[in-house]
């Protein structure tokens, strides 16, 4: 079962903030706590990931709560191009390799 | 540009004819993996290899089978496709480095069956 808990749905206007928040709230101390997305059609494609201190990338911030029960995901300056399925996966390098997906956030970038 | 790359984008077949799928990498990953995707749910994975070691997840069925003649290729058989196989097959590669790994996909492969 997936570890994590997203909203399914989120709407944001197109040149604002995207700010997608997860929980994971029985994250283990070995879990990274991963974002990947999905554009319609198209593989998955890793955004960014991180373990307790907060990561910042040419696509993406990730905010993790001290406690790491929880993170979000901000896109700074979202585009049209932006829209697509985001999913938030906890993993372990011990998991036999398996990313546990949940059901994801539909994000819609509108303009 | 290192990539994943998958062949064909788009697969037809009929009810029990065998098919292959490819896919194949110029990333240098030890470790590649084969997901299926169903409309509207998350990927699921099917396997993967470690170098040359197998690793089946145990509720893949077995009408689907993996070779991986080398670290670059990977196929994907299945041997006498369902109607319930009709799905998206993703290939994955990562390299494990430390104590993370970072999975990069491919674009997929669309199987219709009929």
């Amino acid at each position: 079962d997936a570890k994590t808990t997203q909203p399914p749905s989120m709407d944001c206007a197109e040149g604002r903030a995207a700010n997608l928040p997860c929980n994971h709230s029985t994250i283990s101390g070995n879990e990274y706590v991963y974002w990947y997305r999905q554009i319609h059609s198209q593989g998955p494609q890793y955004i960014i990931h991180g373990l307790k201190n907060n990561e910042t990338n040419e696509m993406a911030s990730l905010i993790i709560t001290e406690d790491r029960k929880s993170s979000t995901l901000i896109l700074p300056h979202a585009t049209l191009r932006d829209t697509a399925v985001y999913y938030c996966i906890v993993r372990a390098m011990d998991s036999n390799y398996q990313l546990i997906w949940g059901a994801g956030t539909k994000l819609i970038i509108k303009p | 540009d290192a990539m994943v790359i998958q062949n064909p984008r788009y697969q037809v077949t009929q009810f029990g004819k065998p098919v292959t799928l490819s896919c194949s990498q110029t990333l240098n990953h030890n470790v590649m993996y084969w997901y299926q995707q169903k409309s509207s749910q998350a990927p699921k994975l099917l396997f993967h290899y470690y170098d040359k070691d197998f690793n089946n997840e145990a509720d893949t069925p077995d009408n689907f089978q993996s070779r991986r003649p080398n670290t670059s290729f990977c196929f994907l058989d299945i041997r006498s496709p369902g109607l319930g196989d009709a799905a998206m097959y993703l290939c994955a590669t990562s390299r494990v480095e430390g104590n993370t790994d970072t999975q990069y996909f491919g674009p997929g492969t669309r199987l219709t069956v009929l």
